[in-house]
């Protein structure tokens, strides 16, 4: 069954690095997510991307964050200046389109800064 | 906005008893609603969703959830908890809009144990 692939499954970093966290969505959805789950907290939505843009963001993704699908098979989450409080599990989902609205997530990477 | 309250963030049961995970929400648009499942180490699993039709859900694992519109409610059901359904479990709501991302906005979840 095709699934959502996620790397690294923990990336520890130090504060004020740029890290890369790749995603490899299910081949045929159209539909990208990221979310971040805070250490006890919700899963909290970042940003949605669709047609090689970004469809919606939340308060949450500020300059510091972008995503790309550079090649059409990865989709990435860039933090180009790490602070501590970016520590969380961020997870991927994509999505196909039309009436199937579920979205599937990878297994998520934790992201540790310190 | 939207928002989901997960009644209990903890919830334990015996196995063999019923299995009762209690979700509201608010839309202010007709929601689509799901469930959403997490074993330790493993990413988020879709347990079932109602969109449109029938209110009554059948998912996986032998879980239900039934939408209520009066009282806004999305109530995860089993009649009998089983030693695997140890995991958190997650009530998100999405909008339905027009041209929507269907972003999900997440309760805060709920832990079930199941003691043998």
């Amino acid at each position: 069954e095709p699934e959502v692939t996620q790397t690294p499954s923990h990336q520890v970093t130090q504060m004020g690095q740029e890290v890369i966290l790749r995603c490899v969505p299910i081949s045929n959805h159209l539909y990208f997510y990221w979310y971040r789950q805070i250490l006890g907290q919700k899963v909290e939505f970042l940003v949605s991307f669709y047609n090689n843009e970004i469809s919606e963001k939340s308060e949450i993704f500020d300059d510091q964050f972008s995503v790309e699908r550079p090649d059409g098979s990865n989709f990435t989450l860039k933090i180009r200046s790490t602070k501590l409080e970016d520590s969380a599990m961020y997870f991927c989902a994509s999505r196909v389109t039309g009436t199937a609205y579920e979205q599937y997530f990878g297994p998520g990477t934790r992201l540790t800064v310190t | 906005a939207q928002s989901v309250t997960q009644l209990g963030s903890h919830v334990s049961v015996s196995e063999g008893a019923l299995v009762l995970l209690r979700c509201n929400y608010s839309s202010s648009v007709p929601p689509y609603l799901f469930w959403y499942v997490q074993y330790p180490n493993q990413g988020l699993q879709l347990l079932l969703k109602y969109t449109t039709g029938a209110t009554l859900v059948k998912g996986i694992n032998g879980f239900e959830a039934e939408f209520k519109k009066s009282e806004t409610s999305f109530h995860l059901t089993k009649p009998s908890a089983h030693m695997s359904d140890a995991a958190e479990y997650f009530c998100a709501v999405s909008d339905e809009g027009g041209g929507s991302n269907y972003k999900l906005t997440f309760g805060k979840g709920t832990l079930l144990t199941v003691n043998p």
